[in-house]
Parts: structure tokens; C-alpha cells; sequence
């Protein structure tokens, strides 16, 4: 799986849009990108994935680049609970396969 | 849905004893991987099972086992305990067919090893 480049961490105003950037230079056509999310030592939790396009859910949205080598995971109105590591992952979308799981982005939300 | 659950959320053992851990996953998923994450290393890959056979393996020693049920239930083993197996187990299920083959997390199982 490729690897990916987060930012260590970042602060962000409470009701205001955090974007998080991720790089993965070395990504591969059929890999996909993953965003999962820790909230204090509990299970990561899924957020959303995609391939090319951008897509969004009631979480967050993805904007992917046209080369594909870095993504953007957008909250658009970051409340204090979404504090929390932020973890950027590519991986092929195959069965029996791993997460490679890197540093993350440790979110802070600030009132 | 049921999320992911995980038996016990916290267990305290003592070196050389060994501990059992349980994954019951979302109704339906029959691939279950387990993850160890310590502050040092954070997360990493233990091994999946899919339909009760290890089909993908991380680089942990033989101490760490696994075993998968019939009902997709899966089990972790760790014998011979060391301090440093002190960590956050996670499993993580998905459907396993390859197609929408998102992974969700059970909430862990701490372990401290005294």
C-alpha cells in the first residue's frame, strides 16, 4: 500500500470548516483513499473513502486531486466532539487486505 | 445494526500468563482483523481471519494467535505475556467479498501487563 504524509496536527475553530491535508505521491490506480478518525483511544471510526472523485457524506467530504497524489478530508462545521487523531490511508479495496495505518492528524477543536 | 463488540474492554494479567481476547462482528461480516496500537508504534496489523482460515498475517511473533468461528466470531490469543504486549487491541470487521470491503472498529480491549 502506498504511503501517505499527514500534518502532525492542527487547531481548528469551533463552527468554522477544517481541512486536512494528505499526501500519497506514490499511489497506485487501483488504490483507494480511506479517512478513519480516534476520539480518545476508542476504535477508529470510519469517516468516508474514494477513488477519483470527490465525495461527501454526512461526516465530511473528499476532495481528491486530478493526479491523485493528495487528498483534502473537509469537516465543514467542526464541533468540539470531532477532536480526535484523523488517519489518511490508500489501499487497494480488495478482500484480505490491511490498514497501513501512519501518524495521523492530531485535531484539536477550539471553542 | 449491532456495532462491533469486544470482550473484555480492560484485563490486567502479569508476564509469562497468556489472555484471550473476543470479536463479535456487525451481523453479516465474515472477515475479522486484528490490530495492536501502542504509543510507540501506533497501530498495526495482527492478522485477518475470513471464514475461519488466517488469511492475511502481520509481523508479530508466534505468541500471537487467532482463531475464527463458525459464526465469524474470532478470538485472539497471546501467551507467554510481556510487558510490552501492553497495548490497545482492536478488531475490525468487514464483509469480506471484496466489494465495499470498509473495515469497522470494535471499540478495544486494553490490556496492561504488570
Amino acid at each position: 500500500d502506498a504511503k501517505t504524509t499527514q500534518p502532525p496536527s492542527m487547531d481548528c475553530a469551533e463552527g468554522r470548516a477544517a481541512n486536512l491535508p494528505c499526501n500519497h505521491s506514490t499511489i497506485s490506480g487501483n488504490e483507494y483513499v480511506y479517512w478513519y478518525r480516534q476520539i480518545h483511544s476508542q476504535g477508529p471510526q470510519y469517516i468516508i473513502h474514494g477513488l477519483k472523485n470527490n465525495e461527501t457524506n454526512e461526516m465530511a467530504s473528499l476532495i481528491i486531486t486530478e493526479d491523485r497524489k493528495s487528498s483534502t478530508l473537509i469537516l465543514p462545521h467542526a464541533t468540539l466532539r470531532d477532536t480526535a487523531v484523523y488517519y489518511c490511508i490508500v489501499r487497494v479495496k480488495a478482500a484480505g487486505n490491511k490498514l497501513t495505518f501512519g501518524g495521523g492528524t492530531r485535531v484539536l477543536v477550539k471553542p | 445494526k449491532a456495532g462491533v463488540t469486544q470482550t473484555p474492554r480492560y484485563l490486567i494479567k502479569t508476564r509469562g500468563q497468556q489472555v484471550t481476547l473476543s470479536c463479535s462482528p456487525i451481523s453479516g461480516h465474515r472477515s475479522v482483523s486484528w490490530y495492536q496500537q501502542t504509543p510507540g508504534q501506533g497501530l498495526q496489523f495482527l492478522f485477518e481471519y475470513f471464514s475461519e482460515t488466517q488469511r492475511n498475517k502481520g509481523n508479530f511473533p508466534g505468541r500471537f494467535s487467532g482463531r475464527q468461528f463458525s459464526n465469524s466470531r474470532s478470538e485472539m490469543n497471546v501467551s507467554t505475556l510481556e510487558l510490552g504486549d501492553s497495548a490497545l487491541y482492536l478488531c475490525a470487521t468487514s464483509t469480506g467479498d471484496g466489494d465495499g470491503e470498509t473495515q469497522y472498529f470494535g471499540p478495544g480491549t486494553r490490556l496492561l501487563v504488570l
